[in-house]
């Protein structure tokens, strides 16, 4: 069964990077024809896709984020990571990562609360 | 980008009731559209894909329908699990994204 978990500091300081991770459990990342990828949540409002990678490190952003941030991948762990540098309280939300299909997202970690604050 | 509309914002409703969602694309995403549900504190999940596409282990008293720009969700009779938020997704091209969501109240 597969399984995504995040982790990473629920409080980071404004103009600081923010770098969180995802231990994929039950698929493998190198082999798998999915691509992995982090959503995200500010509180009480909709989602916003951040962008997403493919095994090859073939990669794609938002274009409202592009500028900031970085997905990759560590084979070796099977695990997902993302960077989002010079943060602003804007950037205050639930990150989720995910696995995406050829058609849509199947599944979910249980989401990390993200707060930017000093 | 294209950007993904839905309507109405929040809905009142009541257990067996018959309820529909609608979202709209600011262009043609063809049939890739996504249906999630979320539930408070918890990751949405998937309900229907390719607009019209039941996922695994959903009530079929979910269903989806629409192509081009128009896209609805309806649930047949409402249960009480039901009572949640549901987002909309275009998965046509990048950056894929969501509706602002409905809220389902009772």
């Amino acid at each position: 069964q597969l399984q995504l978990q995040e982790s990473g500091p629920g409080l980071v300081k404004p103009s600081e990077t923010l770098s969180l991770s995802c231990i994929v459990s039950g698929d493998s990342i190198s082999s798998s024809p999915y691509y992995w990828g982090w959503i995200r949540q500010p509180p009480g409002k909709g989602l916003e896709w951040i962008g997403s990678i493919y095994s090859t490190g073939s990669a794609s952003y938002n274009p409202s984020l592009k500028s900031r941030v970085t997905i990759y991948v560590d084979m070796s762990k099977n695990q997902l990571s993302l960077n989002l540098n010079s943060v602003t309280a804007a950037d205050t939300a639930v990150y989720y990562c995910v696995r995406e299909g050829s058609t849509m997202i199947d599944s979910w970690g249980q989401g990390t609360l993200v707060t930017v604050s000093s | 980008d294209i950007q993904m509309t839905q309507s109405p914002s929040s809905l009142s409703a009541s257990v067996g009731d018959r309820v529909t969602i609608s979202c709209r694309a600011s262009q043609s995403i063809r049939h890739y559209l996504n249906w999630y549900q979320q539930k408070p504190g918890k990751a949405p999940q998937v309900l229907i894909y390719a607009a019209s596409s039941l996922q695994s282990g959903v009530p079929p008293r979910f269903s989806g329908s629409g192509s081009g720009t128009d896209f609805t969700l309806t649930i047949s009779s409402l249960q009480p699990a039901d009572f949640a938020t549901y987002f909309c997704q275009q998965s046509y091209s990048s950056p894929y994204n969501f509706g602002q969501g409905t809220k389902l109240e009772i």
